[in-house]
């Protein structure tokens, strides 16, 4: 069964860099793009972006431009997604999930990120 | 790209049909038949109930269905139940490998 399987929670300062990972089992990692989603405590869905592992091409929201990085390693089928500049805003749960037909079919657990000095 | 326009609210009784809808563009909702909608309970990952406007993914009650005119997409959700409380957020393509969300609408059933 298709499966994503998020990093642990993070605690980091402002400034700083976070790397959230991605592994992705069940399916064949390049068929689907991997997309990327936040929210912030009480508030909504937001789309940071996309990476294709079978092209490599990656797409950012235009709120992300410029500090957020997208990559992928197909050989432990694992996505990774990079904000730099961090701050408390910046705190939400980031997602994962898998695209397929233009919607994200299977969702990874979450990642808490807590951005505080 | 600017967020898709959702009621923040819903509600019905047990039973009843409630209609959310999901106003955007012609760059997004009107311009592709890629709407898809998400049911999200409390501290719980989005999961996906209707994809490509109206198709429910297998598993998804057929309670619920979706549609879309123009540039406004609407969730339906047909005899309601307790479990279908949560907030639901409506997404669409909008092109050039961009998606787009609603900001949300949390349905309480009465």
């Amino acid at each position: 069964q298709v499966q994503l399987v998020q990093s642990g929670a993070e605690v980091k300062t402002p400034g700083a860099s976070v790397i959230i990972s991605c592994k992705a089992s069940g399916y064949t990692f390049t068929g689907s793009s991997m997309q990327w989603v936040r929210q912030a405590p009480g508030q909504g869905l937001e789309w940071m972006g996309r990476i294709d592992p079978n092209s490599g091409g990656a797409n950012y929201a235009q709120n992300f431009q410029g500090r957020v990085t997208m990559t992928w390693d197909t050989s432990i089928t694992t996505a990774y997604m990079e904000l730099s500049r961090l701050t408390s805003d910046d705190s939400a749960v980031y997602y994962c999930a898998r695209n397929l037909r233009y919607a994200f079919d299977y969702w990874g657990q979450g990642t808490l990120v807590t951005v505080s000095s | 790209q600017s967020a898709l326009t959702q009621p923040p609210s819903a509600s019905g009784s047990p039973g009843q049909s409630v209609t959310i809808s999901c106003t955007g563009s012609s760059s997004d909702v009107g311009g592709y038949n890629y709407v898809s909608w998400y049911q999200q309970h409390p501290g719980k990952a989005p999961k996906v109930m209707i994809y490509e406007v109206s198709k429910r993914p297998s598993g998804v009650p057929d309670r619920f269905s979706g549609s879309k005119s123009a540039n406004t997409a609407s969730l339906t959700v047909s005899g309601l139940q307790a479990e279908d409380e949560a907030d639901y957020y409506c997404s669409s393509y909008a092109g050039s490998n961009k998606w787009v969300f609603g900001g949300g609408t949390k349905l309480t059933v009465l």
